[in-house]
């Protein structure tokens, strides 16, 4: 399968503590995204990168926050001391610089904070 | 501002057809998307519009009018596997930059 893969699927932790999340694109895809979608929302747009740059922020992002692609292929996004509102489910996306940004969308990483 | 309206919730009967509306107002437009959404699972893309009018693929086709901030999705010969969550997302610059995303219509297909 040579999809958009994220690790872990879930993570419960407790709040305070903080987390991190992994995303692998389709490997000749230069723009990676993420985005944020809590139950009946639609993604949320949370940051996108251009091979290694990061591109643009979400206002919405706070500075608990912050990812990274350090090699212009996999990002992490971490979390910094949890809160209660940061369960969700945290999707990762990524696109060819020739399509009309189809964006090819991985399984998710659902966190759960207690 | 950015403000996407679907609604929230339809119901419609195994082998009919079923309209899913999407208004739009964004500050740009650049292209209009629908995705599927199955209950846990990520997104999967459907159709992309950016002219005026009508893009059939199969079962599915989608409409737009740019003028108006409108675009539909239709789908017909319902089957049972299309209940999921249908997601209206417009991108608002050109380039590959982010979709901006509707709540997403909650489909329920009933025999």
């Amino acid at each position: 399968d040579t999809g958009v893969s994220q690790d872990p699927r879930h993570k419960i932790t407790k709040r305070g503590q903080n987390v991190t999340f992994r995303c692998d694109p389709i490997s000749e895809h230069n723009r990676l995204y993420w985005y944020r979608q809590t139950l009946g929302q639609g993604p949320e747009f949370l940051t996108y990168f251009q091979n290694e740059a990061q591109l643009e922020k979400s206002r919405l992002l706070s500075d608990r926050f912050s990812a990274e692609r350090p090699k212009g292929s996999f990002s992490t996004l971490e979390i910094q001391r949890t809160e209660q509102g940061d369960s969700a489910m945290y999707l990762c996306a990524s696109s060819d610089p020739g399509s009309y940004n189809e964006q090819f969308f991985g399984p998710g990483t659902r966190l759960t904070v207690l | 501002g950015q403000n996407i309206d679907q609604p929230t919730e339809m119901t419609a009967t195994e082998g009919a057809i079923v309209q899913i509306n999407c208004t739009y107002q964004t500050s740009g437009f650049n292209g209009l998307f629908w995705y599927q959404q199955h209950a846990g699972e990520a997104p999967t893309f459907l159709s992309y519009n950016v002219l005026d009018g009508l893009e059939e693929k199969g079962r599915f086709s989608s409409f737009l009018s740019r003028s108006k901030g409108y675009s539909y999705l239709l789908l017909k010969e319902l089957q049972m596997k299309d209940s999921a969550s249908y997601l209206c997302a417009v991108k608002e610059n050109s380039g590959n930059t982010p979709l901006v995303f509707g709540k997403g219509t909650r489909l329920s297909v009933i025999a």
